[in-house]
């Protein structure tokens, strides 16, 4: 089956750097997306990595390793609106009938403390 | 950017009363939309892949009968809770598959259903 694990809930100081893990077992992976929901609304994209490697955009970062089964985002300059959940979320080709479906992992509730 | 619109927003029914959720592609064209649902402090979850002019494909657990999708245009997909009970009260929402890049995924603002 699909395992995608992320911490449950992490704490930061405003202005500081986090790090939130990803580590997935999936067939058919096909990239890694990002996501950040705020209590009540839809999740909004992040980033997207299909290769390995750091992909760089403003105060947000994502890495992917394949052959590890594993991402981070980095979060850089913390900032108080930046308490949210944040979704990894794998994007499998369905080898059976084929199409591709989002699968999401279980969400790290971060919160932004001063 | 791409915009998705989910109608209503928020819905209150009772007890073995069917509700219906549209999900809409308002400036591009969705072969494929997804539904899932999310409970209070949790992730969200798969429950179906609605494909235009085909019937929907329907993740383990998730009952068809209950959970009726219809995907009969380009640009819209409706999901109807059918005989809904109050374990049903959840946060629904629905995206849709760019169907030129064929990955990039834009979800609705999704839709609150309380059944008492």
């Amino acid at each position: 089956g699909q395992n995608i694990d992320q911490p449950t809930e992490m704490t930061a100081t405003e202005g500081a750097i986090v790090q939130i893990n990803c580590t997935y077992q999936t067939s058919g992976f096909n990239g890694l997306f990002w996501y950040q929901q705020h209590a009540g609304e839809a999740p909004t994209f992040l980033s997207y990595n299909v290769l390995d490697g750091l992909e760089e955009k403003g105060r947000f970062s994502s890495f992917l390793s394949r052959s590890k089964g594993y991402s981070y985002l980095l979060l850089k300059e913390l900032q108080m609106k930046d308490s949210a959940s944040y979704l990894c979320a794998v994007f499998l080709t369905i080898l059976t009938g084929g199409g591709n479906k989002l699968t999401f992992g279980t969400g790290t509730q971060l919160k932004v403390e001063l | 950017g791409a915009v998705v619109s989910q109608h209503p927003s928020r819905v209150i029914c009772k007890s073995g009363t069917s509700v219906k959720i549209e999900c809409r592609s308002l400036d591009f064209q969705a072969t494929t939309m997804f539904w899932y649902r999310q409970f209070p402090k949790q992730s969200l979850m798969l429950m179906a892949t609605s494909n235009e002019g085909s019937k929907a494909t329907y993740e383990q657990g998730v009952e068809k009968d209950k959970f009726l999708i219809n995907h009969a245009s380009l640009t819209l997909s409706t999901l109807t809770v059918t005989s809904a009970h109050p374990e049903d009260s959840s946060f629904y929402i629905c995206s849709a598959l760019d169907s030129i890049t064929s990955y990039e995924q834009y979800f609705g603002p999704g839709t609150r259903l309380t059944v008492t």
